[in-house]
């Protein structure tokens, strides 16, 4: 059983960055993936980029190429994701989900960091 | 890019079926999986592979997938099933959600 758990909720200013990280526990970080998904208030899920951590590559979906960067750090078992250059329609509820790859689904899911973006 | 196209909403009566589709461009040739969510909570796995069910999901929960249309049906609808619905698929290495369905169950 994998338990992810998120860093706390963020206020940022319009312009800045921010880092989210997702600490997880059971199983064995190297085995699975991490992705990103967020959900603005009262909007679906929206998929960001996700990581392999044993090999260190992520990708992103391409509404937020070179805006994001997810990496890993497996002595820690910890996946972050850092935004930049936010605006407040990334103001959103933010997501780590993990799965085995391929095509397996997202069997696990953080509880969410909520990061407003507010002058 | 892909997309995937579900109802705004739904409504099932109590103890009736409830179905949700999920349409997609040749949706059949890819496995899908459904999430459910309350509100204030992250997703729950319901259904992975067009019909696999996760262990602790009712049986009440079963899906279908074929051609362009893919189809999460919930048997016997009771009032704590009443959440928002996603599908998901895997297409050219992104994963792509659903603009998600909220059921309503009267």
């Amino acid at each position: 059983q994998v338990q992810l758990v998120q860093s706390g909720a963020e206020v940022k200013k319009p312009g800045s960055s921010v880092k989210v990280s997702c600490k997880a526990s059971g199983g064995t970080f190297s085995s699975y993936t991490i992705s990103w998904v967020r959900q603005a208030p009262g909007q679906g899920l929206e998929w960001m980029g996700r990581i392999i951590p044993i090999l260190g590559i992520a990708n992103y979906a391409q509404k937020f190429q070179g805006r994001v960067t997810i990496t890993a750090d497996k002595s820690t078992s910890t996946a972050y994701m850092e935004l930049s250059s936010l605006r407040s329609e990334d103001t959103a509820v933010y997501y780590c989900a993990s799965d085995y790859g391929g095509n397996s689904p997202f069997e696990y899911w953080g509880q969410g960091t909520l990061v407003t973006v507010s002058s | 890019s892909y997309e995937l196209t579900q109802p705004l909403s739904v409504s099932v009566a109590l103890g009736q079926t409830a179905r949700i589709t999920c349409g997609g461009n040749n949706i059949g040739s890819k496995n899908v999986h459904w999430y459910q969510q309350k509100p204030g909570q992250a997703p729950v796995l319901v259904i992975y592979r067009d019909s696999n069910r996760p262990s602790g999901i009712p049986e009440r929960f079963s899906g279908s997938n074929s051609g362009n249309t893919a189809t999460l049906t919930i048997s016997r609808a009771q009032a704590g099933d009443e959440a928002d619905y996603y599908c998901q698929v895997w297409d050219s290495s992104t994963w792509v959600f659903g603009g998600g369905t909220k059921l309503t169950v009267l």
